[in-house]
């Protein structure tokens, strides 16, 4: 079965440090992986997303993340974070009709 | 468009109660999920509809809950009797086409606490 894995539970950092979250896709066939965000109190929305062409993906406030297929990986990135990223970043890829969410990864990001 | 539209945004009731909880997806989107999150479970699909045909109800926790999508426009989850491991935020969300190859467009949810 299809599966997504969110290697970091819970990350704290200093603002100006840089962010990179973990992730990894089982194979399934067509590799679609989508990061999502939930800001404190609210719904997810998407960050960012990878269906084919450049593995180099670059979505909103400065985030990317790059697909290695290789290493079944897609990681989030952020060269220098904010105290605003503070949130709730979820990985995931198609199964079946449906997507497939990770754990989730809580960032907490002090001034 | 205005997104997806979920309502009530908070609910609070009583153990036994009957809840049900409304859902309006996108316009002209094929597919509807419902999504339960809690801090000790996360994030979990319950049902998703597909042209409003229910196509997966694994996640349904139990009999006390239920979902229906009557037309492309409303869905509700209704849990009857509710009780307090109930209480979660329940999100609606819609996508253009299959559910997994398309962006998932969220509703704001509905804060549901059981007392």
């Amino acid at each position: 079965a299809q599966s997504v894995s969110q290697h970091n539970h819970h990350v704290i950092l200093s603002e100006a440090a840089s962010l990179e979250l973990g992730c990894n896709y089982s194979y399934g066939g067509t590799v679609n992986l989508f990061w999502y965000v939930q800001y404190p109190g609210q719904h997810l929305q998407l960050l960012l997303k990878y269906f084919s062409g450049d593995p180099l993906v670059k979505g909103i406030k400065g985030f990317e993340a790059e697909f290695i297929k290789s290493k079944f990986s897609f990681n989030l990135r952020k060269p220098s974070v904010q105290w605003s990223d503070t949130a709730e970043y979820f990985c995931a890829s198609p199964g079946a009709d449906k997507l497939i969410f990770g754990t989730g990864t809580r960032l907490q990001v002090f001034p | 468009d205005a997104g997806v539209i979920q309502s009530p945004r908070h609910e609070v009731t009583e153990m036994g109660q009957e809840v049900t909880l409304r859902c309006k997806p996108i316009s002209g989107h094929d597919y509807l999920f419902w999504y339960r999150q809690t801090m000790m479970r996360g994030l979990e699909l319950l049902i998703y509809f597909n042209n409003n045909v229910p196509i997966d109800d694994s996640g349904m926790p139990e009999d006390r809950f239920s979902a229906k999508m009557p037309n492309a426009s409303f869905s509700t989850l209704k849990i009857q009797p509710s009780e307090p491991r109930d209480s979660a935020v329940y999100f609606c969300a819609s996508s253009l086409t299959a559910g997994g190859y398309n962006e998932q467009f969220f509703g704001p949810g509905t804060r549901l606490t059981v007392l």
